[in-house]
């Protein structure tokens, strides 16, 4: 059965300040993707990367796909307290199954 | 362009009762899943539809079931509920490409008692 681990699963950094959540999973994928999630709302779609080596920007946050390793990154710079929320990667292995993984809590502190 | 609609958005029952829960995808959208959202499991894929039928199917009981209409709205049931099927139920729908994303809707919160 597919893992899909993050690291860390609580993730409280200073306005201002970089930070970087990791996303492990165990079996081979190319397809991975990033969602938000704030308090008592649905999921957002963040990034969608296919390749490996992919690498997507969007303001302050910037994820890749390392898919030899099983490996992505979601890279926080200088970090606004409207980052607050909570991150989640998932793979696809077949089909349109996605496995997420454990999610991320981000608290920005001001 | 309307998004992922679900209905009812919070919902009570108590245990042994069976519940319907209802989504209407984003229009072209053919590809319908549900996942279940819990503190303790996360974010679990329970089953994606695709022109009425069933493509995949999550690690859930039988009594965890649904269907798709032919206007791709779909529909979820879970009978003899049990005080651990208290969750977030997500709808999500989708192109049927093979890199597309999923679109979420907002969930409906089930509290069985």
């Amino acid at each position: 059965e597919l893992k899909v681990e993050q690291n860390p699963l609580f993730l409280s950094m200073q306005e201002g300040k970089n930070y970087t959540i990791y996303c492990n999973y165990s079996t081979t994928s190319d397809r991975l993707y990033w969602y938000r999630q704030d308090p008592g709302k649905s999921l957002e779609s963040l990034f969608v990367l296919l390749s490996n080596g992919a690498v997507k920007q969007e303001g302050r946050l910037m994820a890749s796909l390392d898919t030899k390793a099983r490996l992505s990154t979601l890279h926080i710079t200088a970090a606004v307290h409207d980052l607050s929320a909570t991150y989640f990667c998932a793979v696809v292995i077949t089909g349109n199954q996605f496995y997420f993984g454990t999610g991320t809590s981000l608290t920005v502190i001001p | 362009k309307a998004g992922v609609t679900q209905t009812p958005r919070y919902l009570i029952k108590t245990r042994g009762q069976q519940v319907t829960l209802s989504c209407s995808p984003i229009s072209g959208h053919r590809s319908v899943s549900w996942y279940q959202q819990t503190p303790g499991q996360g974010l679990q894929f329970l089953f994606e539809y695709f022109s009425e039928t069933q493509r995949n199917k999550g690690n859930f009981p039988g009594r965890f079931s649904g269907r798709q209409f032919s206007n791709s709205r779909s529909e979820m049931n879970v009978s003899t509920l049990e005080l651990g099927d208290s969750a977030l139920y997500l709808c999500a729908s989708s192109l049927v490409l093979a890199d597309e994303k999923l679109f979420f809707g907002s969930g409906t919160q089930l509290s069985v008692l």
